[in-house]
């Protein structure tokens, strides 16, 4: 059974700090998909990014990125100098492949919430 | 504008009245879901659907139910809801690409079950 695992369950930092956010996952399958979603203080859920099994180059997008390493099934994210609207609760979550390349299932961890201060 | 929209935003109810929570989406997409988020569990998948007619469970589907008899709406019904089914609920679309892509994210529905 797929599971993600969110050690971390509150994070709080000073602006300007960097911040990693921990993400540990299990799967039984070879292909699979990892996201993260951020959920600001205000509810909504936001889609940060998709990265496939297959694709193990770490990403950077502005003052994000991920390090996504297999060999100890981890899909971390760091924010670099932090700022205070980057408070928010993050979800890392899973879904493994199904017969036919086809995946279904989404599995969500249990969030890792952040506050930056100033 | 590309939206999942949720209907009612806020329920209260009592224990055994069913109610239906409705779910739409605009961006004509395949993968349907719902969720719910419990404090200090995350979300937690309550079933979702590959496409019209094909719904499968999540990792809580005990006390729900679901249809898909269109591309659009995926309606989520608590045929006897109980006090422990107080939750918030978001309903999500994405495209399948080769899996659940970017999960657009209803705004929540709030039930409280008395």
């Amino acid at each position: 059974a797929q599971k993600v695992t969110q050690a971390q369950t509150e994070i709080s930092v000073v602006e300007k700090e960097d911040v990693t956010l921990d993400c540990v996952y299990e799967t039984r399958d070879t292909t699979y998909y990892l996201f993260w979603y951020k959920q600001p203080p205000s509810g909504e859920l936001v889609f940060l990014i998709r990265r496939n099994s297959f694709d193990e180059q770490n990403e950077i997008s502005g003052r994000y990125s991920w390090n996504f390493q297999k060999s100890t099934s981890s899909f971390n994210f760091t924010i670099t100098a932090s700022q205070v609207v980057d408070s928010a609760v993050y979800f890392c979550a899973l879904s493994e492949a199904q017969v036919g390349g086809t995946a279904s299932k989404l599995t969500f961890g249990t969030g890792t919430r952040l506050q930056v201060t100033l | 504008e590309a939206q999942v929209t949720q209907n009612p935003r806020y329920l209260i109810t009592v224990t055994g009245k069913k109610l239906t929570v409705t779910c739409s989406q605009n961006m004509n997409h395949e993968y349907m879901s719902w969720y719910r988020q419990d404090p200090g569990l995350g979300l937690r998948q309550i079933y979702y659907s590959m496409n019209v007619e094909v719904t499968d469970k999540g990792d809580v589907p005990e006390g729900y139910k679901v249809s898909r008899k269109e591309k659009r709406n995926f309606p989520l019904i608590l045929e006897s809801p109980s006090p422990n089914q107080t939750s918030l609920y978001f309903c999500a679309s994405s495209l399948l690409l080769q899996g659940p892509g970017e999960q657009f994210f209803g705004p929540g529905t709030r039930l409280t079950v008395l």
